[in-house]
């Protein structure tokens, strides 16, 4: 079945223990990218990947690191997370700019 | 940063009413415009990719519209259900920057 995976789906944890969260396609996508969501915000980007090795940061990315290192896991890391991060976070992928994306379920992350 | 602006920010319907909302986006190297449903408690998903100006898109009793010159897309839902209540919302692709959303149509339809 094609499909966005992250993990984990849930998480609370105290400010400053680094944390990461995997994200996984198995589409054979070009594209990946972390989103945010907050009330009354919409989805804001944090950073994305056109391809292997290569990132760019998206409109929130303080706080956050990424890495691509193969095609399907793009993982964010939250070098010292603040409660300021705690947030619903979604992974997506897509082929191209033409094509649909395709989001993860979600990580739901607490930082107390 | 790409200016997405989606109106109105919600709306309430009654159960068989028809509605529609609004798109507006900058019309410079234009390559694609999103549109995405999401229902609460769950992810986005694609509704239509639209590319070429006119184009005309329809799933089922919702159809979208493109004009490109212009900058700006509708979404039209007809004969809402209590199951159409979702947020809507549309992304443009320009360029090689990733898809930037709109805050999105949050819609309520009341049986």
């Amino acid at each position: 079945e094609a499909q966005v995976t992250q993990n984990p789906r849930y998480l609370i944890t105290v400010t400053g223990k680094k944390l990461t969260v995997t994200c996984s396609q198995n589409m054979n996508h070009e594209y990946m990218s972390w989103y945010r969501q907050d009330p009354g915000l919409g989805l804001r980007q944090i950073y994305y990947s056109m391809n292997v090795e290569v990132t760019d940061k998206g409109d929130v990315p303080e706080g956050y690191k990424v890495s691509r290192k193969e095609k399907r896991n793009f993982p964010l890391i939250l070098e010292s997370p603040s409660p300021n991060q705690t947030s619903l976070y979604f992974c997506a992928s897509r082929l191209g700019l033409r094509n649909e994306q395709f989001f993860g379920p979600g990580t739901r992350l607490t930082v107390l | 940063i790409l200016n997405v602006e989606q109106s109105p920010q919600s709306l309430h319907v009654q159960e068989g009413d028809s509605t529609n909302f609004t798109c507006s986006f900058p019309s410079s190297n234009f390559y694609a415009l999103h549109w995405y449903r999401w229902e609460t408690a769950k992810s986005p998903e694609a509704l239509f990719v639209m590319t070429l100006n006119g184009d005309e898109k329809k799933k089922g009793r919702i159809s979208a519209t493109l004009n490109t010159k212009e900058g700006y897309s509708y979404l039209y839902i007809k004969g809402s259900q209590p199951e159409d209540s979702a947020t809507y919302l549309c992304a443009p692709a320009s360029g090689n920057t990733p898809l930037v959303f709109g805050k999105g149509t949050r819609l309520s339809v009341i049986a």
